[in-house]
């Protein structure tokens, strides 16, 4: 079975720094992997979607990588803001049936 | 938002009540999904469908049944439940996103408190 892992699980950072979150998946076989961010109390907004053949994905000041090889993908923010405080979920799918998540990172930007 | 309403928002009940979630989307995809989500865990598929009367389990599916009758209305009962059903409930739908790629799109969330 698929395991997702996001470290750390929360990170706290000053307004205007550049930060990376980390997602890591056991089996490489995906068919593709999403970051969502997730605001209290709220559903889930789709902010990358990376297919296998892909390398990264950019929208605005984020930028998604993404290493099958190694089990791994990075999501990059630029010049941080205290609207970017949310939680980040990452996603894989391996069939395309079924997604696994992993557990976030809840990130807090200070201002 | 893809068009996903979840019905109700806010729902508390007493141990041992039946409750069924519904999830309604407006474009037609085929594939929608249930998860939970609680602290600690993440999101955890319950179950989901490929297709009117076409469902399958997830990884956490004892306790919940599902039915979707209708492409856009897929719902989720709790036969009879217990407070460890006590969550916030997610539907999702999948959108193809070209070749075999497929990306998901989420419901507000249905906030269920078991008494």
């Amino acid at each position: 079975k698929q395991e997702v892992t996001q470290i750390p699980a929360a990170l706290s950072v000053p307004e205007g720094e550049n930060l990376v979150l980390n997602c890591s998946f056991t089996d490489s076989a995906i068919y593709n992997l999403q970051w969502f961010r997730q605001d209290p109390g709220k559903g889930l907004t789709s902010l990358l979607l990376i297919q296998s053949s892909q390398r990264e994905q950019t929208s605005g000041r984020l930028n998604a990588s993404l290493d099958k090889s190694s089990g791994r993908s990075t999501l990059y923010i630029a010049a941080s803001q205290p609207g970017d405080s949310a939680t980040y979920l990452c996603a894989v799918s391996n069939t395309g049936n079924q997604f696994y998540f992993g557990t976030g990172t809840s990130l807090t930007v200070i201002p | 938002d893809a068009g996903i309403t979840q019905s109700p928002r806010h729902k508390v009940t007493e141990t041992g009540t039946p409750v069924t979630l519904r999830c309604h989307q407006t474009e037609n995809h085929r594939y929608m999904y249930w998860y939970r989500q609680d602290p600690g865990h993440g999101l955890r598929l319950i179950h989901y469908s490929y297709g009117v009367k076409d469902t399958d389990k997830g990884e956490v599916s004892d306790g919940y049944s599902v039915s979707r009758s209708k492409t856009e209305d897929f719902l989720l009962t709790l036969e009879s439940a217990t407070s460890s059903q006590t969550s916030v409930y997610f539907c999702a739908i999948r959108k193809i996103a070209g070749g075999h790629s497929y990306e998901q799109y989420f419901g507000p969330g249905t906030r269920l408190t078991v008494t």
